[in-house]
């Protein structure tokens, strides 16, 4: 089954720095990488997704980047700011298992 | 607010005992999906019904079961209760249970096994 691997574990950046969260997965026919953020507190919520046919995608400061043939894909968030800081989690579509597999997560926190 | 209710939202048992936990998906969604999130854990998959059917199962223990109903509410079943079992509970929805779109999550049930 699919496996997916997220680095780093917690992530501090400098408010208005880029920040980059990096995922790894397992099964080459995963075909659908969604990343979802959690605030302390608060139900996860998709904020961005990319589709295997797709190598990037932007909204605004967030952009998420794959790459098939290595098996990764990257959040970035450009000009953050402390309303960034949450727990980000990734996520890659088992199509065999038809189920969505998370990372464990990263804790992004924004120092002002 | 996502439109997906979720009860209680805090539980408090003992050990060896068993708690249901409902789950009310957005209106129009007819898949729901179970998530158990331990403290700093991720989220680990239990179970998703599409239209009152399983259509896909996780890590789910034998202990637990789920159903959905015919108004398409699930309810998450979690009997003879253990220490471990301590957790947050999410149920998430989405419109046609492909996996491959958005999920609108609940505001979890907070379990603790005492």
């Amino acid at each position: 089954g699919e496996n997916v691997e997220q680095h780093p574990s917690t992530l501090s950046v400098q408010e208005g720095d880029s920040a980059v969260i990096k995922c790894t997965y397992s099964d080459s026919a995963s075909n659908y990488f969604p990343w979802y953020k959690q605030e302390l507190g608060k139900r996860p919520q998709l904020i961005i997704d990319i589709r295997s046919n797709v190598g990037e995608k932007k909204d605004q400061r967030i952009a998420v980047t794959l790459n098939k043939t290595a098996k990764h894909f990257s959040l970035h968030i450009t000009e953050t700011q402390p309303e960034d800081s949450a727990v980000y989690f990734c996520a890659a579509y088992d199509q065999g298992a038809q189920k969505l597999v998370f990372g464990q997560g990263t804790r992004l926190t924004i120092n002002p | 607010d996502s439109g997906v209710t979720q009860t209680p939202k805090h539980l408090i048992t003992a050990t060896g005992q068993r708690v249901t936990l409902r789950c009310s998906p957005r209106s129009g969604d007819l898949s729901v999906y179970w998530y158990q999130q331990s403290l700093d854990q991720g989220l680990q998959f239990l179970i998703q019904y599409y239209n009152g059917e399983e259509r896909a199962k996780g890590n789910i223990l034998e202990r637990f079961s789920a159903q959905q109903f015919p108004d398409l509410h699930s309810e998450l079943n979690l009997s003879s209760l253990e220490l471990g079992d301590s957790a947050l509970y999410f149920c998430a929805s989405s419109p046609t249970g492909t996996g491959t779109e958005k999920l609108f999550f609940g505001s979890g049930t907070q379990l603790s096994v005492l």
